[in-house]
């Protein structure tokens, strides 16, 4: 059974702050790897996706960096900002496509 | 367009209505998917329309019951909800099936 999980499972840091959110996974038969950010009650939006032949990929003050053989993936936040308050999932997805697998999810706080 | 749409943005419905849901994008996109989240909880895959090809996760009721008219309109009917079925189901679209996943803003389902 695939198993994607997330540590930790709530963070909070004060503003300015950089931090490492973790997301490990199972089944070593990954296609590539997503990161996510979930505001309350609406949609996922996309922030960064690693193919399995990549290493890391940076946006902004975002990096996400892949290791297959150890199963993890970590996203990156530099100097963190109150509006990155969210939940932040990592999703990966075989090499098929058809099976894209969710972690929990880290639900970060920013504190002014 | 960059957006995947999602109609209607609220749903109350009882267990003996159909109803219908439906996600459009016109980033010329060959997969769409649906998902269903629950509170405080990663989505679930539902459905893959890649190509026109669908692949559906076994776990999924009969009581839903996916339609791809054409690549950029996908539809989800509903008949015969149960409470549990309360969620908010999400909309998402890809290059291909192995491409990044970009998501609509869902649809709140409530089944009373």
């Amino acid at each position: 059974k695939q198993e994607v999980t997330q540590i930790p499972a709530a963070l909070s840091v004060p503003e300015g702050e950089n931090l490492v959110l973790n997301c490990s996974f199972t089944d070593s038969a990954i296609y590539n790897l997503q990161w996510f950010r979930q505001d309350p009650g609406k949609g996922l939006t996309s922030l960064l996706l690693i193919q399995s032949s990549q290493r890391e990929q940076t946006s902004g003050r975002l990096n996400a960096s892949l290791d297959k053989s150890s199963g993890r993936s970590t996203l990156y936040i530099a100097a963190s900002q109150p509006g990155d308050s969210a939940t932040y999932l990592c999703a990966k997805t075989d090499n098929y496509g058809q099976n894209f697998v969710f972690g929990p999810g880290t639900r970060l706080s920013v504190l002014p | 367009d960059t957006e995947v749409t999602q109609t209607p943005k609220h749903l109350v419905m009882g267990m003996t209505n159909k109803k219908s849901l439906k996600c459009e994008q016109h980033m010329g996109h060959r997969a769409m998917y649906w998902y269903k989240q629950k509170a405080k909880k990663p989505p679930e895959l539902m459905f893959v329309y890649s190509y026109e090809k669908l692949s559906i996760n076994e776990s999924v009721p009969s009581r839903f019951s996916p339609e791809c008219p054409n690549s950029s309109l996908l539809n989800l009917h509903l008949h015969a909800l149960q409470p549990e079925d309360s969620a908010l189901y999400l909309c998402a679209s890809s290059r291909g099936g192995l491409s990044e996943q970009f998501f609509g803003p869902g649809t709140r389902l409530t089944v009373l």
